[in-house]
């Protein structure tokens, strides 16, 4: 059975102290891995696709990498607008969907 | 242009009552997902459709949920009789194409069953 494991399960950051969240998985056969951001009340909201190992995205302040066992979405100088509940998925098999649990992240000024 | 539309936002029904959601994908988005997030924790996918045929809906309760996407544009999902733990929040997302890509979520239905 495919899993996806997050952790922190919640981080709680000053602003401009930079930290990573991880994602690992189990999967056979993975063909993507995705990060989402959702704020409370609101459905996910998407951020980067990785395909495959080595692989690294950037957008603002966030930059997800790829291992062949695990994901970080690496947070450099955060701010109070990123406190939200990060979501990482993955694709797997024939179009099947995992999510993980999610990391609560909190930003403090 | 336009998101993924959902309605209701809100619901509240008593156990073994029958509730139905509605959702509008971004126009000429082929792929149409339902998920359920119960609080706390990730969505976990119901049914994918493409086009208006299932592509996956291995973790649908086929019991008591069900699904139709008429004409490959709309789509509704019915839950009928509800139980307790089916209170959830439930998101429909809509993506372009068969390729697993960019997925677009609505602000989803929060069903609460007493």
């Amino acid at each position: 059975e495919d899993q996806v494991t997050q952790s922190p399960e919640a981080l709680r950051l000053q602003e401009g102290e930079s930290s990573s969240l991880n994602c690992s998985y189990t999967v056979s056969g993975l063909r993507g891995l995705f990060w989402y951001r959702q704020d409370p009340g609101k459905g996910p909201e998407f951020l980067f696709t990785l395909y495959s190992a080595g692989e690294e995205k950037e957008k603002e302040r966030l930059k997800a990498t790829l291992t062949k066992k695990e994901s970080f979405l690496h947070i450099t100088a955060p701010k109070p607008e990123d406190s939200a509940t990060y979501l990482c998925a993955v694709l797997a098999g024939y179009q099947k969907v995992t999510f993980g649990t999610g990391t609560k992240l909190q930003v403090i000024p | 242009e336009a998101g993924v539309a959902q309605s209701p936002r809100y619901k509240i029904i008593e156990k073994r009552q029958s509730v139905a959601f509605w959702c509008n994908p971004i126009s000429g988005h082929a792929t149409l997902y339902w998920y359920q997030q119960i609080l706390g924790q990730g969505p976990k996918l119901l049914i994918q459709f493409q086009n208006n045929g299932v592509v996956d809906d291995s973790q649908l309760p086929k019991d008591r949920f069900s699904a139709e996407r008429l004409k490959g544009v709309d789509s509704t999902l019915k839950i009928q009789p509800a139980k307790l733990e089916d209170s959830a929040v439930y998101l429909c997302a809509s993506s372009l194409g068969t390729r697993y890509n960019e997925q677009f979520f609505g602000p989803g239905t929060r069903l609460t069953v007493l």
